[in-house]
């Protein structure tokens, strides 16, 4: 079956520490990937794209990067964290009839 | 950007009452489609309705797109306390690849 996966569920990092957020997707191949990211309130935000290995769009400049190491694993990772980074991080993958399909998504407050 | 503007911002309904919820958007599309969240957790999708197509059921939902307008609505009928959620209009525009631009949600409630 298709699933996907992404972790930790939650995560309180303190300014300036590193960040690393992993989705995995099982019971595919090549599938398109995104990371979206969810302020308090608001809408989704579409970070990051990527459509294979080593390939990522950034839709948004900030202080994030993604990397697609393999076909089934995209990151989201910074070198320094910031205030403004905390959110609801989403990872999504489409799966066959366009909608979107998405992880449970990381709570990530940044102290 | 945010392209979708739900409206409206919080609905409060009865339920067996029905709900519905409007999307405008600003650019082309290829699809629109429609997200349930449920709080603190990952989106759902609901419904896709096309950019050649007008009208959609799935179940209790039913999905109107007008593109002259640039505007869909969905209608939840007869709704039901577990229907409580924010709910999310995506479009894409599909220009090369698929990436959805979303709005900021209806929050709907619905009472026992």
């Amino acid at each position: 079956s298709q699933t996907i996966h992404q972790w930790p569920a939650t995560l309180v990092q303190p300014v300036g520490s590193p960040l690393s957020l992993e989705c995995t997707v099982e019971g595919t191949s090549n599938p398109n990937l995104y990371w979206y990211r969810q302020a308090a309130g608001r809408g989704l935000q579409l970070l990051f794209y990527s459509v294979g290995i080593g390939q990522i769009s950034s839709e948004v400049p900030q202080n994030l990067s993604a990397s697609r190491p393999q076909d089934r694993q995209f990151i989201l990772s910074s070198k320094k964290l910031l205030l403004s980074d905390s959110g609801f991080y989403l990872c999504a993958w489409i799966p066959s009839g366009g909608g979107y399909t998405f992880g449970s998504g990381t709570r990530l407050t940044v102290v | 950007s945010q392209q979708g503007e739900e409206d409206p911002q919080a609905l409060s309904i009865q339920e067996g009452e029905n709900a519905t919820m409007n999307c405008s958007y600003k650019t082309s599309i290829n699809n629109l489609q429609w997200y349930r969240q449920n709080s603190g957790r990952g989106l759902v999708h609901l419904i896709l309705i096309r950019s050649n197509e007008r009208e959609k059921h799935s179940g209790r939902l039913r999905v109107t797109l007008d593109t002259s307008k640039k505007s869909s609505s969905l209608l939840i009928t007869a709704s039901r306390a577990a229907d409580t959620a924010s709910y999310f209009c995506a479009t894409d525009a599909y220009s090369g690849y698929s990436t959805l631009t979303f709005g900021k949600g209806t929050m709907l409630l619905v009472s026992p």
